[in-house]
């Protein structure tokens, strides 16, 4: 089955700086790749996602990039806030509509001001 | 906005007891989904549900889980005999065709904090 690698687990950066996470994936198979933020006692929240027809897509500070050849995809926040600072998850699905997401381990993000 | 909604927030029950976890999907959603997420580890997927029928479920989706929609607005997992290693955050999640949501995106709840002792 799919298996998602995420890294890093920790990323501390100023306020002001680009973050940037990047995870790879297993099987060729999955070609929807959304990500998600948690904040403290709260469910994921999609804050990105991506379809393999497609190799960029930005959404304001929020970017995400997918290799399809390498299996990889990441995601960049620019001029990181102290409300960026939560866990990212990515995930990786098979696009037959509503498969299970498959997710990596996450990332704690902490942005200091 | 609409919300997937679950309850209770909290859950403290003694190791061998029943579970009854509740979700209300978004409405007009067609496929349910629950996920469990382990203190400090990733969210992991146990079963989807559609057209009043399990659709996937994982290797963790054992005889000791069950799932039911049993009316037209909510989505419920049963753990039968709860163990210590059930004690995690469940997520439950909505998704459907058409209407505000994109395609695939899979919204989830607030969860639900299991502990078992």
């Amino acid at each position: 089955g799919e298996n998602v690698e995420q890294h890093p687990s920790t990323l501390s950066v100023q306020e002001g700086d680009s973050a940037v996470i990047k995870c790879t994936y297993s099987d060729s198979a999955s070609n929807y790749f959304p990500w998600y933020k948690q904040e403290l006692g709260k469910g994921p929240q999609l804050i990105i996602d991506i379809r393999s027809n497609v190799g960029e897509k930005k959404d304001q500070r929020i970017a995400v990039t997918l290799n399809k050849t390498a299996k990889h995809f990441s995601l960049h926040i620019t001029e990181t806030q102290p409300e960026d600072s939560a866990v990212y998850f990515c995930a990786a699905s098979m696009n037959t509509g509503f498969q299970k997401l498959v997710f990596g381990t996450g990332t704690r993000l902490l942005v200091s001001p | 906005e609409p919300e997937v909604t679950q309850t209770p927030s909290h859950q403290v029950t003694q190791m061998g007891q029943e579970v009854i976890l509740r979700c209300v999907p978004i409405s007009n959603h067609l496929y349910f989904y629950w996920y469990r997420q382990i203190l400090g580890q990733k969210v992991e997927f146990l079963v989807s549900f559609y057209n009043n029928e399990i659709s996937e479920k994982s290797e963790i989706f054992d005889d000791q889980f069950s799932v039911e929609r049993p009316d037209g607005s909510n989505f419920t997992l049963k753990i039968r005999s709860t163990k210590l290693e059930d004690s995690a955050m469940y997520f439950c999640a909505s998704t459907g065709v058409g209407g505000t949501s994109s395609y695939n995106e899979q919204f989830f709840g607030p969860g639900t904090r299991l502990t078992v002792l």
